[in-house]
């Protein structure tokens, strides 16, 4: 099946720095990849649709100057937390859709990114 | 307003039992519905689908049961296994063609006990 990766697989930081992830699709191209967060305990919450080359779209409620996402290539997209503050602190997951013809179920999801922010 | 409605939130079962676990919907342009199986730590692995042309759909064991009328879907997994503790999600989506985001439930924490 589909890989998505995602790197790093945790990240520590101090509260005020930026911190990047990255989520690849490595054996398809992915026209479309979303981003997720997941608290402990809790369900996927959905933050923002990413289109290569276009501007990312956020569900209500998340900041899009907080988390800046970049859809460059039709494998990588980013997501960068900037000013990260504790409450930040979550599970980063990011999903990638797979072109048209990869079955009802073309979207797959990477491992996740722990981030905590100190 | 939560769109995918899951139950129980956790739940133990014994080893060799079935496991059931229930998800309600709202949105009737809902027209996919995974499960997924999520271990601590890991991204969400795709189960097992199904569409709601379909009213069960199995694969090994685990089956899922979807009521159209009622607008409501189950995941069965028959012989439960202590391997099978995990966070399960349902999830809905409109369309087919994975440009549309997944509604995911709460979740339910399966441990399957000795």
């Amino acid at each position: 099946g589909a890989v998505v990766s995602q790197h790093p697989s945790r990240v520590i930081c101090k509260s005020g720095t930026s911190v990047k992830i990255e989520c690849r699709s490595l054996d398809f191209q992915a026209t479309t990849m979303f981003w997720y967060r997941q608290f402990p305990k809790q369900s996927l919450m959905l933050m923002a649709t990413s289109n290569e080359g276009s501007k990312a779209t956020y569900e209500q409620g998340v900041e899009k100057d907080k988390f800046l996402i970049n859809h460059a290539s039709l494998t990588l997209s980013t997501l960068t937390v900037t000013s990260a503050h504790p409450e930040d602190s979550s599970f980063y997951i990011c999903s990638a859709r797979a072109p048209a013809g990869g079955g009802p179920e073309t979207q797959y999801f990477g491992p996740g990114t722990r981030l905590l922010v100190l | 307003q939560q769109q995918v409605k899951q139950s129980p939130q956790s739940l133990i079962v014994q080893k060799g039992g079935i496991s059931i676990i229930n998800c309600a919907y709202e949105n009737t342009a809902f027209d996919y519905f995974p499960w997924y199986q999520q271990f601590p730590g890991k991204g969400p692995a795709l189960l097992i689908a199904i569409r709601p042309d379909v009213s069960e759909k199995k694969e090994g064991r685990f089956t899922i049961s979807f009521n159209k009328s009622a607008k409501q879907f189950s995941l069965h997994i028959m012989d439960s296994q202590p391997g099978d503790s995990a966070t399960y999600f349902c999830a809905a989506r409109r369309g087919t063609s994975g440009n549309t985001p997944l509604v995911f439930g709460k979740g339910t924490r399966l441990s399957v006990i000795a």
